[in-house]
């Protein structure tokens, strides 16, 4: 059971390039997050999707963008790298509603912006 | 600024002792709270959560209890063990969409 996977595990970037981190999850979960984690902040939400095709900002969201063309993706997007934007990024699922049910989490995608 | 606060980067105990994890948090509207346990390279793994109509939610060597007039929680860990060792995550919410985490603190175990 893949639970939530995150596509790829490093990645090495120079500023201004482009990327997508992929994030798929198999337990048909409608909510889906993505976070990053700085040493002495915690989890930040970026964005967040309560729904295939629906998105919504979370904290931090200046400098991405996300898609969820699909239920079991949520894609995030760098368009012009920023060293800033090193960070780990978590992606996470759950199912929806008012219901006490935890967020699942991926391993992580380690970033590097130069 | 942080809705939720860890104010403990660190902590250190003995293996067989208690572990006393801390957070604190600032948003009266949170009704959820629950405590997440990371190891290196690894996600968050979800540990145990409690509801705001209650004030002590216990599983196996793990009990999390809530003060609201204090706005603080903390997860007790009875007895710790060196493979409990690693970052604990507490996190909030007041909607079951967003969560709110706090900065972690460093849990290790000395056998």
């Amino acid at each position: 059971n893949a639970g939530v996977t995150q596509t790829p595990k490093f990645r090495v970037l120079k500023t201004g390039q482009s990327m997508t981190l992929l994030c798929a999850q198999d337990m048909n979960h409608e909510y889906m997050y993505w976070y990053r984690q700085d040493p002495g902040m915690g989890l930040r939400l970026i964005h967040y999707s309560v729904g295939e095709g629906t998105t919504a900002k979370g904290e931090v969201p200046d400098g991405y963008n996300v898609s969820r063309l699909k239920k079991q993706n949520f894609l995030l997007g760098l368009e012009s790298a920023a060293p800033s934007q090193t960070s780990v990024y978590f992606c996470a699922s759950k199912p929806a509603g008012l219901s006490n049910q935890p967020q699942h989490f991926g391993d992580g995608t380690r970033l590097s912006i130069l | 600024d942080q809705q939720v606060k860890q104010n403990s980067p660190s902590l250190s105990v003995q293996e067989g002792r208690i572990s006393i994890l801390n957070c604190d948090y600032t948003n009266s509207m949170f009704d959820y709270f629950l405590w997440y346990k990371k190891y290196p390279a690894e996600g968050p793994t979800f540990l145990i959560s409690i509801s705001s109509i209650k004030d002590k939610n216990e599983d196996g060597r793990f009990t999390v209890f809530l003060n609201k007039s204090a706005k603080h929680l903390s997860l007790h860990i009875v007895p710790s063990q060196p493979g409990d060792s690693a970052v604990y995550f507490c996190a909030a919410s007041y909607n079951f969409n967003k969560f709110y985490f706090g900065s972690g603190t460093k849990l290790n175990v000395k056998p």
